[in-house]
């Protein structure tokens, strides 16, 4: 399996402008999450899903932010508009839902809004 | 609220010593604490980890020291290596939340030669 896939790598927008991320979990494995890394905030979760549903989504930081897995292959998470404080490292993970709780990390989607 | 608190913030260490990094959480519900490993540009990676009812884990050069009264845990490089140098994360998390992991704020570990 070549791991969690994220894309784009890398992505510069401007401030207003719609942003989609996307996430290739690991075949078979139930459980999907997003997180944010920032210098200031860390590692923070936004949303996880488990079986294609969202569980908890208290970490989305604001309206602007939705998040979708529309099957058990693909997720996508949004940011409509885009502003300059969205910056970050966005990284997607998935584990399986087995009692085995070790989650896989994608290499991040480095976001940059000017 | 962070309920898991990490130190140092950076540390530089000559190889062949020892690396040692601290947690402590809150939420006593918590039942999993990873470590987690990145390089710059990559993701983390589990690196080892612990259950509340172990005290100590050992895999190669890495140890994870439990204290279950006084809510801590930590983290033991031995022999520490330059290819070592990475930033290390401890977390935290509980079945009840669907182990969704609660992380520290991460020590960035350099390994001089």
């Amino acid at each position: 399996d070549a791991g969690v896939i994220q894309s784009p790598r890398h992505e510069v927008t401007e401030m207003g402008q719609e942003v989609t991320l996307r996430c290739k979990p690991i075949s078979g494995h139930d459980y999907l999450f997003w997180y944010r890394q920032t210098m200031m905030r860390g590692l923070e979760l936004l949303i996880y899903f488990n079986n294609n549903v969202p569980i908890d989504d208290s970490g989305m930081p604001e309206d602007r932010f939705s998040a979708k897995m529309p099957n058990a292959s693909f997720s996508t998470l949004k940011i409509q508009p885009s502003e300059p404080r969205d910056s970050a490292v966005y990284f997607c993970a998935s584990r399986p839902g087995s009692r085995n709780t070790e989650a896989f990390f994608g290499q991040g989607t480095r976001l940059t809004v000017v | 609220q962070q309920q898991v608190k990490q130190s140092p913030q950076s540390l530089i260490v000559q190889k062949g010593g020892i690396s040692i990094i601290n947690c402590a959480y809150e939420n006593t519900a918590f039942d999993y604490f990873p470590w987690y490993q990145q390089f710059p540009g990559k993701g983390p990676a589990l690196l080892i980890a612990i259950r509340p009812d172990v005290s100590e884990k050992k895999e190669g050069r890495f140890t994870i020291s439990f204290n279950k009264s006084a809510k801590q845990f930590s983290l033991h490089i031995m022999d520490s290596q330059p290819g070592d140098s990475a930033t290390y994360f401890c977390a935290a998390s509980m079945k009840a939340a669907g182990n969704k992991l609660t992380f520290g704020g991460g020590t960035r570990v350099l390994v001089k030669p």
